[in-house]
């Protein structure tokens, strides 16, 4: 069974930095792209951030590029996001992903994690 | 980026079938066969119901399909049924190394 747990939200006040992870389990995570995804309360779903499976590619949407950074330790089945100058509009329940593609990533993500809480306060 | 346009709102009764629209532009879903669908119930994480357009994972009942017409890709659920209630997203690659997700269509049955 595939599960993905994500941990390391909380309450945290602009221009902080918070560092989320992602455990995977239930399959071969260095064989898969991994992404995060966040939710503002209430909005709908924004795509944050794509790793490709070797952890040598990445992508950002325009509003965290510069600020966030994901990597992977492929030893330990483990995603992170390293969260700086964080801002108000940040909040969100962040929620890492697996892609359903294999090797390469396909932009589509079929297991996601019960996500993780972060607020940010001015 | 830009989001993707979704309806509001869409309704059915049960047993009935309901369309939801998504439309993008030439650069994202007219452009690349990586559009996807999600359904999402309240405090709940998204679940894939549709990926490359027209593909089902695994476990997803075929009452669920997916369609492409220009830059509209569409979601239609027949055979409605009541756990179909739920918020369904649709997103797709943009071009530029990044995702985009429409706004999302609750659906009430």
């Amino acid at each position: 069974e595939v599960l993905l747990v994500e941990s390391g939200g909380g309450s945290i006040q602009r221009g902080g930095s918070l560092r989320l992870s992602c455990a995977a389990s239930g399959f071969t995570f260095d064989n898969h792209a991994m992404t995060w995804v966040r939710q503002a309360p209430g909005k709908g779903l924004e795509w944050v951030s794509l790793i490709n499976a070797a952890g040598t590619t990445r992508f950002y949407a325009d509003s965290v590029r510069g600020r966030f950074t994901i990597s992977r330790d492929n030893s330990k089945n483990t995603l992170f996001l390293q969260m700086n100058s964080l801002r108000a509009e940040d909040t969100a329940i962040y929620y890492c992903a697996k892609d359903v593609g294999s090797p390469r990533w396909a932009y589509s993500f079929d297991f996601w994690g019960q996500g993780t809480l972060v607020t940010v306060s001015s | 980026q830009s989001a993707l346009s979704q309806p509001p709102s869409a309704s059915g009764s049960p047993g009935q079938s309901v369309t939801i629209s998504c439309t993008g532009t030439n650069r994202d879903i007219g452009g690349y066969d990586y559009v996807s669908w999600y359904q999402q119930h309240p405090g709940k994480a998204p679940k894939l119901i549709i990926y490359d357009v027209i593909k089902r994972p695994s476990g997803v009942p075929d009452r669920f399909s997916g369609s492409r017409s220009g830059i509209t890709a569409s979601l239609t659920v027949s055979a409605l049924q009541a756990e179909d209630e739920a918020i369904y997203y649709c997103s797709s690659y943009e071009g530029s190394n990044t995702v985009t997700f429409g706004g999302g269509t609750k659906v009430t049955v």
